[in-house]
């Protein structure tokens, strides 16, 4: 079963800053928070991941708390091409993606 | 441009009539993944292939196979297909199929996914 709780559905207006939580409560010492998405039709897609440290790339920010049992992912500027299901994801063997339900993320004009 | 690919993109089939799924992929990666993808719900891991060594998830069904001929290529076969099997087929890659390191993941990429019909 997966290890994490999202939100539904979130709304985000384009342009503005979308920030999607997770909370994973139950994280080991070992493991790692990933973030997958997936647009409509589309096979899912790495955005980021972390242990302890907060991290940036070209796509996302992502902020991990002190006690590490939650995260949020910001897409500092959301598009409308970012409007996709997004997957928080615990765990440490990455043979074994567990996806949960997912976030739906509607970005609206 | 290195992508990994998935033939056909949709497929349907009757009831107990074996099919067959493929995926190519251009990457040269080690590892293939089968998820399966129903309707409204998150992927769910079937099996995998780490070089050729096949590993397979305890609640796959019996009827889900899988063959990996090359590094290339790797098939699912589905002996008997039910109405619960229709649902959406995503193959993926990665490079290494070892843990994360603090600076480096080996991510795995995705292919657009085959959609089963069962009729």
């Amino acid at each position: 079963d997966a290890k994490t709780t999202q939100p539904t559905s979130m709304d985000c207006a384009e342009g503005r800053a979308a920030n999607l939580p997770c909370n994973h409560s139950t994280i080991s010492g070992n493991e790692y928070v990933y973030w997958y998405r997936q647009i409509h039709s589309q096979g899912p897609q790495y955005i980021i991941h972390g242990l302890k440290n907060n991290e940036t790339n070209e796509m996302a920010s992502l902020i991990i708390t002190e006690d590490r049992k939650s995260s949020t992912l910001i897409l500092p500027h959301a598009t409308l091409r970012d409007t996709a299901v997004y997957y928080c994801i615990v765990c440490y063997n990455t043979d074994k993606l567990i996806f949960g339900t997912g976030t739906r993320l509607q970005v609206f004009p | 441009d290195a992508m990994v690919i998935q033939n056909p993109r949709y497929q349907v089939t009757q009831f107990g009539k074996p099919v067959t799924l493929s995926c190519s992929q251009t990457l040269n990666h080690n590892v293939m993944y089968w998820y399966q993808q129903k309707s409204s719900q998150a992927p769910k891991l079937l099996f995998h292939y780490y070089d050729k060594d096949f590993n397979n998830e305890a609640d796959t069904p019996d009827n889900f196979q899988s063959r990996r001929p090359n590094t290339s290529f790797c098939f699912l076969d589905i002996r008997s297909p039910g109405l619960g099997d229709a649902a959406m087929y995503l193959c993926a890659t990665s490079r290494d199929g070892a843990g994360p390191t603090p600076s480096s993941y080996n991510e795995q990429f995705f292919g657009p996914g085959t959609r089963l019909t069962v009729l």
